[in-house]
């Protein structure tokens, strides 16, 4: 099974910091790979998917990049909307999902 | 609008079933690969069991056994049979939508309590 593996667990910024989240995957999985926002209460939304590609709708401050085993999810000027925990999540054996284990984004 | 709607959860004893389902509107469903994923209170996110678009069904080795999961695409219905639950299965249960793995719609979930 491939393991997700993100850090840091948390993080605490302030509005207009830029956040860099990073997700290593056990074995290369090429692209295939997604980030999710979940705040408190909600389900988990689709930010990017396949590894740098925004979904309809998602901020451009939200951005994506690399391939094979490492892979980091950057936020360019963090807004007071953007705190929340966000999971990356490998599709290289889908149907077949795994997870990291999360990073939660805090106020400083 | 597209819609995912849970419902089925509550509180059941351990070594109890419960069967959840899912129901679908505002997207072509039988085109999507359907997924359960869970979490525990305070915890990450964790796939349950997925149905492709044919019905093919898979499962980690967690719930393997004790889960089915089927569908019915002519009522755009998702369904989750629990079987032999534990405490560990203690999770709100998602249902999601996904094309190529990624999950573009989710439901907001329904909470199953496993506990005596």
């Amino acid at each position: 099974d491939i393991q997700m593996t993100q850090s840091p667990s948390s993080v605490s910024a302030s509005v207009g910091d830029r956040v860099t989240i990073t997700c290593r995957a056990s074995q290369g999985i090429s692209s295939w790979l997604a980030w999710y926002q979940q705040k408190p209460g909600k389900a988990p939304k689709l930010l990017i998917y396949a590894a740098s590609s925004l979904q309809s709708g998602v901020p451009s401050r939200f951005s994506g990049s690399g391939s094979g085993t490492d892979f980091t999810l950057t936020i360019s000027s963090l807004q007071p909307e953007d705190f929340a925990t966000y999971y990356c999540q490998q599709a290289n054996s889908f149907p077949r999902l795994t997870f990291g284990g999360g990073t939660k984004v805090e106020i400083k | 609008e597209v819609q995912l709607v849970e419902s089925g959860g509550g509180l059941v004893q351990p070594g109890g079933s419960l069967r959840l389902s899912c129901a679908a509107s505002g997207f072509t469903f039988s085109s999507y690969d359907m997924h359960w994923v869970r979490q525990a209170t305070g915890k990450g996110l964790e796939w349950v069991s997925a149905i492709g678009t044919a019905g093919d069904p898979y499962y980690p080795g967690s719930v393997k056994g004790r889960f089915t999961i089927s569908r019915e695409n002519a009522k755009n219905s998702l369904y989750l049979q629990m079987n032999s639950l534990r405490a560990g299965d203690t999770a709100v249960y998602y249902c999601a939508a996904s094309r190529l793995g990624y999950l573009d719609y989710w439901g907001q979930g329904t909470l199953v309590t496993v506990s005596s």
